[in-house]
């Protein structure tokens, strides 16, 4: 059971807008500011798509945004593009955690 | 261009060790904390070791504790993870992965397969 809560699936059509959720409590994302999205193609390694809960590297499309409200943060996909299916991961700095770093169980998104 | 490499991984069987590389290039390795995270075939991400750029401070989850040490070799830039007293649970992909931006995991190498099995 991940440390963070995310629905296992959402859909969306291209063009359309999607948000994933992420959930936690005050000891990770309710309490800093640290909160980073990963998307994962199959077989391949995660890439950064968002950090320190709303800010995207240099290279990712401004179609990718986040949020945060309490213990919840967002990742918001507008203009849904085939290319963005794939696994969405969320993750937060965690005071509670032997490695101070929890993930979310993934969510996978699928362009109809 | 940032780069990550892993090596080591393969097939071995329960309660046997191996260690897991990490080259690194692109960056000053010495001046960045590194991870390594695991993904079990069809599961989630679990971060399972940390070491700060110094070696100073080292962390481990509690799956791996007491079998599993995280080292680092600044000079050469590598990243290491020798893993003793493996189990099946243990099978996975395993990663590195540079820690930047409050405990943010900026770059990941590509992975490395690690099957327990007999």
């Amino acid at each position: 059971q991940s440390a963070l809560t995310q629905p296992a699936s959402v859909s969306g059509s291209p063009g359309q807008s999607i948000t994933i959720s992420c959930t936690g409590t005050t000891s990770d994302v309710g309490g800093y500011n640290y909160v980073s999205w990963y998307q994962q193609h199959p077989g391949k390694a995660p890439t950064l798509m968002i950090y320190n809960v709303n800010y995207r590297p240099s290279g990712v499309s401004n179609r990718f945004s986040g949020s945060k409200s309490g213990n919840t943060a967002s990742l918001t996909i507008s203009g849904l593009q085939a290319e963005d299916e794939a696994d969405y991961y969320c993750s937060s700095y965690a005071s509670s955690s032997t490695t101070h770093v929890v993930f979310g169980g993934g969510t996978k998104l699928t362009v109809l | 261009e940032v780069q990550l490499v892993e090596s080591g991984g393969g097939l071995i069987q329960p309660g046997g060790s191996l260690r897991l590389s990490c080259a690194a290039s692109g960056f000053t390795f010495s001046s960045y904390e590194m991870n390594w995270v695991r993904q079990s075939p069809g599961k989630g991400l679990e971060c399972i070791s940390y070491i700060s750029n110094s070696v100073s401070t080292i962390y481990y989850a509690d799956s791996v504790k007491g079998r599993f040490t995280i080292s680092r070799d600044n000079a050469k830039k590598l990243l290491y993870l020798q893993m003793n007293s493996l189990r099946v649970e243990d099978t996975a992909v395993y990663y590195c992965a540079r820690i930047t931006y409050g405990w943010t995991s900026d770059y990941w190498g590509q992975g490395v397969l690690v099957t327990v099995s007999s």
